[in-house]
């Protein structure tokens, strides 16, 4: 059961454009998301989180949103530099409850 | 380098054979997560550990095991492999519960 979706595996913006990533889920009981950036041959990287009490956080060039009632979240970089591109998963926790639930990842592709 | 190692870095096995990945955690991190990301697939969360005891259990075969020792390194032991085990798999350690940096993973193809 697949309780983090992100449903566009890819993404190819223009360098200086808006890049939008979107990612839903289903568990209403999740109240802290995470997005992670990931380079090829590389680990995961925390980019951005954002807790349930919120609704946006910014941090440079990236936003996170949360549409609670929509059981959605978005991450926005402006403006998208080619050194974006990677796959960027968002992941889903209740505060302190040790499980993480990841989506599958969008591969973002900013081109020069 | 978010100073979290993992070893070794790739590894080819047969089916029905036994491997053992390691992990070594930042520097002061009780905590240490292990994930398998299949082909095309999102990470899943496999199971958790804090200063030696298990603390949270995902999607974890049976035929999988892991432990934490006392110098926090964890490893993680599959068994019986099969040819869908093939996958990256991520350690993951926290100082905190809501912040994880990743190792470099472990590739795993079983033949």
């Amino acid at each position: 059961d697949q309780q983090v979706k992100q449903n566009s595996p890819s993404l190819s913006v223009q360098e200086g454009r808006i890049s939008i990533l979107n990612c839903d889920y289903t568990n209403s009981m999740f109240d802290y998301f995470l997005w992670y950036k990931k380079y090829p041959a590389e680990g995961p990287t925390f980019l951005i989180s954002i807790s349930s009490i919120k609704d946006k956080n910014e941090d440079g060039r990236f936003t996170v949103f949360l549409n609670k009632s929509a059981k959605h979240l978005s991450l926005h970089i402006v403006p998208s530099q080619p050194g974006d591109s990677a796959v960027y998963f968002c992941a889903a926790s209740r505060y302190n409850f040790n499980k993480f639930y990841f989506g599958s990842g969008t591969k973002l592709n900013v081109k020069p | 380098d978010s100073g979290v190692t993992q070893t070794p870095k790739h590894l080819i096995t047969a089916t029905g054979q036994r491997v053992t990945l390691r992990c070594s955690p930042r520097s002061g991190d009780l905590s240490v997560y292990w994930y398998q990301q299949s082909l095309d697939q999102g990470l899943q969360f496999l199971i958790q550990y804090y200063n030696g005891e298990e603390r949270a259990k995902g999607n974890i075969l049976e035929r999988f095991s892991a432990q934490q020792f006392p110098d926090l390194h964890s490893e993680l032991n599959l068994s019986s492999l099969e040819l869908g085990d093939s996958a990256l798999y991520f350690c993951a350690s926290s100082p905190t519960d809501n912040e994880q940096f990743f190792g470099p993973g472990t590739r795993l193809t079983v033949l």
